[in-house]
C-alpha cells in the first residue's frame, strides 16, 4: 500500500525567511508526487508535481520542491515566505499498483509570522 | 472557466437521517472523484468515476454510503442513514486525466454536521 508522512504538524517561520515543509513517502514503483495547499474553508488547490525528470520541480506562487529516490522524501521549500503563504499544506502520492488512486498525507499548517 | 461546483457548502442533520451532495465537475473532464476529510486530516478517497462507471469504490461504505454519475458529468453522494461520525468535509474533485500525469481540481466542499 501507498503511504505519505509528513512528520510535522505545523511549521512556523518568520516572513521573508526560507521555509521547508517536509514529506516523505512509500510506494511500489515509480512515484508520482504532489504537493496541494489548502485555505480556510477552500478545497484544496494544486501547488506542483514530480513525475519525472529534473528533480527540482518549480511550481506556483514561487514554491519549489526537491525529488529524492534514495531518501524518499519530497520536501516543499520557498527561498523567502510571504506571510500569505499561511495555509494547510498536503503532500501527496500515487503510483505504483494503485493506479490513479492519490493517497494525501496528514498535512502541515504552515504559519508565517510578520 | 468554472470550477468544480459543490453544493450544499453546509449541511446540518439529526442522526440516522438521509443526507445528499451533488457535484459539478470541470467540463470536459471525464474523471470525478469524491474524497472525504476529517478535520485535521489529509482527504481520503470514497469512490473514483471514470466517465459513469465507478472504477475504484473500494473505501466506499456501502452500507450507508451510495453515490452515482448518471450521464457521465454529475455526481451524487448519498449517506442514509447518517451517524455522527459521518461528521466531516465531502471533497469532490475532477481531472481531465486517467492517470496522475495531470492533477486534482478540487471543489471547496460540503461540511457536513451529523447530531
Amino acid at each position: 500500500a501507498q503511504s505519505v508522512a509528513q512528520p510535522e504538524d505545523q511549521v512556523n517561520v518568520a516572513e521573508g525567511n526560507p521555509l521547508t515543509v517536509k514529506c516523505t513517502y512509500s510506494v511500489s514503483g515509480n512515484p508520482y508526487l504532489f504537493w496541494y495547499v489548502q485555505y480556510p474553508n477552500r478545497g484544496l488547490q494544486f501547488l506542483l508535481k514530480y513525475i519525472t525528470g529534473d528533480n527540482l520541480v518549480k511550481g506556483s506562487y514561487g514554491f519549489e520542491a526537491e525529488f529524492n529516490k534514495s531518501q524518499t522524501s519530497f520536501h516543499l521549500k520557498k527561498p523567502s515566505a510571504l506571510v500569505s503563504d499561511s495555509a494547510l499544506y498536503f503532500c501527496a502520492v500515487a503510483g505504483g499498483t494503485s493506479y490513479g488512486k492519490l493517497t494525501f498525507g496528514q498535512g502541515t499548517i504552515l504559519t508565517v509570522h510578520p | 472557466e468554472a470550477g468544480v461546483v459543490q453544493s450544499p457548502r453546509y449541511k446540518i442533520i439529526e442522526k440516522k437521517q438521509p443526507v445528499a451532495f451533488w457535484c459539478n465537475p470541470i467540463s470536459g473532464h471525464n474523471t470525478l472523484y469524491w474524497y472525504l476529510q476529517n478535520l485535521g486530516q489529509g482527504p481520503e478517497l470514497l469512490i473514483r468515476y471514470e466517465n459513469e462507471e465507478a472504477v475504484d469504490d473500494s473505501q466506499l461504505p456501502k452500507d450507508r454510503f451510495s453515490a452515482e454519475r448518471l450521464k457521465g458529468v454529475d455526481s451524487t453522494l448519498k449517506i442514509q442513514p447518517a451517524e455522527l461520525g459521518d461528521s466531516a468535509v465531502y471533497l469532490c474533485a475532477s481531472s481531465p486525466d486517467r492517470g496522475f500525469a495531470g492533477e486534482l481540481f478540487f471543489g471547496e466542499g460540503s461540511r457536513l454536521t451529523v447530531l
